[in-house]
């Protein structure tokens, strides 16, 4: 089974402010197969990014992937007052690492 | 995008089983794969399984032994079974739909709480 770690757990940031997350999987797995979402409070998750770096219908371009083989990264260009949220990784259909809370300093 | 409504008990006995549908509106159930994913505060997000409509399933292995997912195409709906709870199961439950078995969830329900108590 592959683990997903996600970095830092929580990160404390103002708006404006860029946001830079780190996903980091056990073994390699295909970029293809690694996706990004985002839960607000008290909602459903929601898918942000797909194939690692390809922006799901409706996402703005604020938001953009990278990465390949263990690492991946989400990087939110400047942060907008609904961007404070928690961001999962997954590689498709399994596994999801465990988070990264994104706060208001 | 479906649009996907869960439903079920909200609390089930332990040792019984928890039965959860997930109704879908907005397209059709032959054009995709059904998951099922819950969350936990301490286990995070965990994948339960899925189906497809044709019948075919896949299931978490953690999980195979108690989990049933099921498809009623003419009242577009999915079902998920899981036997035997414990407090463990205490979760919240996710319907989501992916175009394939190895693709992204790109719609979900909003959830449901079931406790086990």
């Amino acid at each position: 089974e592959i683990v997903l770690t996600q970095s830092p757990g929580t990160m404390s940031l103002s708006p404006g402010e860029r946001a830079t997350l780190s996903c980091r999987a056990s073994q390699s797995i295909s970029s293809r197969y690694l996706a990004w979402y985002q839960q607000r409070p008290g909602q459903a998750p929601r898918l942000l990014m797909y194939g690692a770096s390809s922006r799901a219908t409706g996402i703005p371009d604020r938001f953009s992937g990278s990465g390949s083989g263990t690492d991946f990264t989400l990087t939110i260009s400047r942060l907008e007052p609904e961007d404070f949220a928690v961001y999962y990784c997954q590689q498709y259909g399994y596994s999801f690492g465990g988070g990264t809370k994104v706060e208001i300093k | 995008q479906v649009q996907l409504q869960e439903s079920g008990p909200g609390l089930v006995k332990p040792s019984e089983t928890l039965s959860l549908t997930c109704t879908v509106s907005g397209g059709s159930i032959i054009s995709y794969y059904w998951s099922w994913i819950r969350q936990t505060p301490g286990k995070g997000l965990e994948w339960i399984g899925y189906i497809y409509y044709s019948g075919s399933t896949n299931y978490n292995p953690s999980l195979r032994s108690r989990v049933t997912i099921s498809v009623d195409r003419s009242k577009n709906q999915v079902s998920l079974n899981l036997t035997s709870v414990t407090a463990a199961d205490t979760a919240v439950y996710y319907c989501c739909s992916q175009r394939g078995s190895y693709s992204p969830h790109d719609s979900w329900g909003q959830g449901t709480l079931v406790t086990v108590s």
